[in-house]
């Protein structure tokens, strides 16, 4: 069985500041792990996502995620935040064994302020 | 390259009454989900098929909820009747489930209103 906790429902940061979202999961499979980013009125987008291979994942709008085993964790982070950037974030996970079901954590609002 | 279509996109219906949500997914995808996001919280899955066979429904309600893939491709989900609790984004989703992409790609919902 997978889960997924992400530390702090808001988070709110000044623009140009560092951001960390925080995301620690539980699975008793190898996971696989993704953020996605919810703007108002729309659907899920695919930020990152981590597999197999490096821990150090890399993916859109600067933003990046490091996969650390050893604290079952996957935090967010992206090095100066913008405007464009508040939005509702989401972690999930998958078990690599299994087929297809993503288990979401609940949602971090990002707040940038001017 | 179309992205997943839903429609529609907002729905008000009083309780009791019917209602059904259309998903067109990314062409070649094989794989269609559903899930319900309640306000302020994550998606979960409602049901999940490979092709036309529905593979995970075991978080359907199915005394109310049913849904359908003819020929693979588009999908509809239905609630008969909805209740008040219904009142949710309802989320269209599909993946390639070869390669190794493992990537899920989001339609922009059915926001729906039951009052």
């Amino acid at each position: 069985a997978q889960s997924v906790t992400q530390l702090g429902s808001h988070v709110s940061v000044s623009e140009g500041a560092l951001v960390l979202l925080r995301c620690n999961y539980s699975s008793s499979v190898p996971p696989y792990l993704f953020w996605y980013v919810q703007y108002p009125n729309q659907g899920l987008q695919l930020l990152l996502k981590y597999t197999t291979g490096a821990t150090l994942v890399k993916g859109i709008n600067g933003f990046e995620a490091e996969f650390k085993k050893s604290e079952t964790s996957f935090h967010l982070t992206k090095p100066s935040a913008h405007m464009s950037d508040a939005a509702e974030y989401f972690c999930a996970v998958r078990g690599s064994s299994n087929t297809g079901k993503l288990i979401f954590g609940q949602g971090t609002t990002l707040q940038v302020k001017p | 390259e179309a992205g997943v279509v839903q429609s529609p996109r907002y729905k008000i219906i009083e309780k009791k009454q019917p209602v059904a949500f259309w998903c067109n997914p990314i062409s070649g995808h094989n794989t269609l989900y559903w899930y319900l996001q309640n306000l302020g919280q994550g998606p979960e899955l409602l049901i999940r098929y490979e092709n036309e066979e529905a593979v995970d429904d075991s978080q359907l309600p199915k005394d109310r909820f049913s849904a359908e893939r003819l020929k693979g491709v588009d999908s509809t989900l239905k609630i008969q009747p909805a209740e008040l609790g219904d009142s949710a984004v309802y989320l269209c989703a599909s993946s390639r489930e070869t390669g190794g992409t493992y990537e899920q790609y989001f339609g922009p919902g059915t926001r729906l209103t039951v009052t």
